[in-house]
């Protein structure tokens, strides 16, 4: 199995700033994941992370506003960026199921709310 | 693009009697996953189906993956208090390096004791 710690747990910021949101694995897996999920709502796949190249992003989110590293195989950052209060939600991070013997292991994820 | 649909939204059911909750691609998945999420917490793997017409068990659950691979369930067997709590399918496609995960919008769960 694999553990996956996020911080921070949780936040409140203003309007206009930026956050920046780590997850940590504790082992190293080749895809890292970060997904959106908004209250009360499903999961919504923001990007794929591979170490060493640029993140793959789904329909609506984009770089600008979510720019994301991964610098080695164990470690991601996601930034929310200009942050409005439509984008209070909950932020997690996931990795691969090849890496892990096809099991999808998710973080806690990070409570973002948004004033 | 890819969707995943789930029903029922939401079911409330006594303690004892029986749960199921479908779960519907619009595209043939390479595999279906299952997830459970209490409130408050964050979605928990239960199971990956893979082959054509699977079907796995734990304890009370039931998991079935259709012929076509574009369909799921999950049934569950004489409900607890414990089993509150919001299920989601999740349909995985194979990319060349990665499966890409699109989760299904989730089934509700609440047991009356």
């Amino acid at each position: 199995s694999a553990v996956i710690s996020q911080k921070p747990s949780r936040d409140i910021c203003q309007r206009g700033t930026s956050l920046t949101i780590q997850c940590q694995v504790d082992s190293q897996v080749t895809m890292m994941f970060w997904y959106r999920q908004q209250p009360g709502q499903s999961l919504t796949l923001i990007a794929t992370a591979n170490q060493g190249s640029e993140a793959t992003y789904e329909s609506g989110f984009v770089i600008d506003k979510f720019p994301i590293s991964r610098p080695n195989l164990t470690f991601s950052t996601l930034t929310v960026s200009n942050m409005s209060p439509e984008d209070s939600s909950i932020y997690l991070c996931s990795v691969d199921a090849r890496d892990l013997k096809n099991t999808q292991y998710f973080g806690p994820g990070t409570r973002l709310t948004v004033l | 693009g890819q969707q995943v649909m789930q029903i029922p939204q939401y079911q409330h059911v006594q303690e004892g009697e029986d749960f199921t909750t479908y779960c519907n691609s619009s595209t043939t998945l390479s595999n279906i996953q299952w997830y459970k999420q209490r409130p408050g917490g964050h979605p928990v793997f239960l199971i990956q189906l893979v082959k054509s017409g699977e079907v796995k068990k734990q304890k009370r659950l039931t998991f079935q993956f259709g012929e076509a691979k574009k369909n799921s369930s999950l049934h569950i067997t004489a409900t607890q208090t414990t089993d509150v709590g919001t299920y989601f399918c999740a349909g995985g496609t194979r990319k060349t390096s990665y499966d890409k995960v699109i989760f299904g919008p989730g089934t509700s769960l609440s047991v009356i004791p």
